[in-house]
């Protein structure tokens, strides 16, 4: 069964501080990985989708790294403002097929001005 | 935004009653999903759909059922209501695509069991 870590559970970080936010997941065996951003009371919004055979990909001050083999993926902000405060999920596609996502519980990011 | 509609947004009800939470897609996405969010536990995929009539059970499906009888509706029922499943549901879809599958959620449905 496919199992999805991310570490730490909450960080607060001064505004303008880069940052590295960090999932695992137990199960190698995934054709792609998405990170999502959740705000309070609200649905999830994809930031980036990952595919097996990428190493990374970016999208403005965003960067997501994936390392299959060992099971990790990293989503790197830079230059933190108050407005990327919200919670960070990965997922990834299930042992029980790609249509079943597992998702993380998330890192709950505070950017202080 | 993906078009995604969820209703009611904020339900409660009494144990024992049946309730229906209804998603709606303008995108013509094959892929449909109900996901719960509880602190704690993450999303977890209760039930999914992958054409109209064909569904799936996710890993939370016990006490809930669905059904597709068109591309864009996709209904979440609890057939008798229980306070464990007070919680946050969402609907999401995607495209069918293995590689490139981005999932799209709605706003949510705050479900309160009382």
């Amino acid at each position: 069964k496919q199992e999805v870590t991310q570490i730490p559970a909450a960080l607060s970080v001064p505004e303008g501080e880069n940052l590295v936010l960090n999932c695992s997941f137990t199960d190698s065996a995934i054709y792609n990985l998405q990170w999502f951003r959740q705000d309070p009371g609200k649905g999830l919004t994809s930031l980036l989708l990952i595919q097996s055979s990428q190493r990374e990909q970016t999208s403005g001050r965003l960067n997501a790294s994936l390392d299959k083999s060992s099971g990790r993926s990293t989503l790197y902000i830079a230059a933190s403002q108050p407005g990327d405060s919200a919670t960070y999920l990965c997922a990834v596609p299930s042992s029980g097929g790609y249509q079943k996502v597992t998702f993380g519980i998330g890192t709950k990011l505070q950017v202080i001005p | 935004d993906a078009g995604i509609t969820q209703s009611p947004r904020h339900k409660v009800t009494e144990t024992g009653t049946p309730v229906t939470l209804r998603c709606h897609q303008t995108e013509n996405h094959r892929y449909m999903y109900w996901y719960r969010q509880d602190p704690g536990h993450g999303l977890r995929l209760i039930h999914y759909s992958y054409g109209v009539k064909d569904t799936d059970k996710g890993e939370v499906s016990d006490g809930y059922s669905v059904s597709r009888s068109k591309t864009e509706d996709f209904l979440l029922t609890l057939e008798s209501a229980t306070s464990s499943q007070t919680s946050v549901y969402f609907c999401a879809i995607s495209g069918g695509d293995r590689v490139n599958e981005k999932l799209f959620f709605g706003s949510g449905t705050q479900l309160s069991v009382l």
